[in-house]
């Protein structure tokens, strides 16, 4: 069973829509992370937040919104997306944060139609 | 600027032989750390190792080891008698290490292997 757990793990939506993806870490750790995963790149850093204060937004659109309400949960809310945000998004959390060793959850599978 | 290359795209070998996943980067760092990390199916990226710019000696953990050369800016993994479990996309990745800093990881594009029975 992995410490971080996404839900949901699959998800289709509209260019209209508003969605919401949830992570909640059950490792103790103090720092969380949503990455983006594209076919054929690198994974992209999107947010990091520490101690529940967000200490990077990498050039994110403002279509995609973080929310850290405690150390243990994560979200990433969505609207008005394009196609080209299909993607993997995937979670993850650490002890401190610049020890690089991240623990990644499973991740949500987004289609954006 | 930090990066990290994946030269090799997709590697096919058929089980219990040896396969290395290259890995060369480039920082202006004096510091830092590489790691690499296994994505299985399933999705989630898997730690593999953590290795420091200083430490230079080569790790051996059961069928995995790396190989760290400084000189050439390589960080490459072998797997010796591979497994269809070892089917996975492989990633390495490069952090700088800044004290009350955020580190960021930069990862390769990974490397898809495919296990044969």
């Amino acid at each position: 069973e992995t410490g971080v757990t996404q839900t949901p793990r699959h998800l289709v939506m509209g260019m209209t829509n508003k969605k919401s993806l949830k992570c909640e870490q059950h490792l103790g750790h103090n720092a969380m992370y949503w990455y983006k995963q594209s076919a054929k790149k690198p994974l992209e850093l999107m947010f990091v937040y520490s101690l529940e204060e967000r200490v990077e937004n990498n050039s994110v659109p403002s279509r995609f919104s973080p929310e850290c309400p405690n150390s243990s949960h994560l979200f990433l809310h969505l609207h008005t997306l394009q196609p080209e945000d299909s993607a993997l998004y995937l979670c993850a959390s650490s002890q401190g944060r610049n020890t690089g060793e991240l623990f990644f959850g499973e991740g949500s599978r987004l289609t954006v139609l | 600027a930090q990066k990290v290359t994946q030269a090799q795209t997709e590697i096919s070998v058929v089980e219990k032989e040896d396969v290395t996943l290259d890995c060369v980067y480039e920082t202006r760092d004096t510091t830092y750390y590489l790691f690499w990390y296994k994505q299985p199916p399933s999705g989630e990226l898997v730690f593999l190792i953590r290795r420091n710019s200083f430490d230079e000696q080569n790790e051996i953990s059961g069928r995995y080891s790396w190989n760290f050369q400084k000189s050439t800016s390589s960080f490459n993994f072998t797997i010796t008698a591979s497994q269809v479990v070892d089917s996975a996309v492989y990633f390495c990745a490069l952090s700088e290490v800044r004290t009350g800093a955020n580190s960021k990881l930069t990862f390769g594009k990974g490397i898809t292997l495919s296990v044969r029975p």
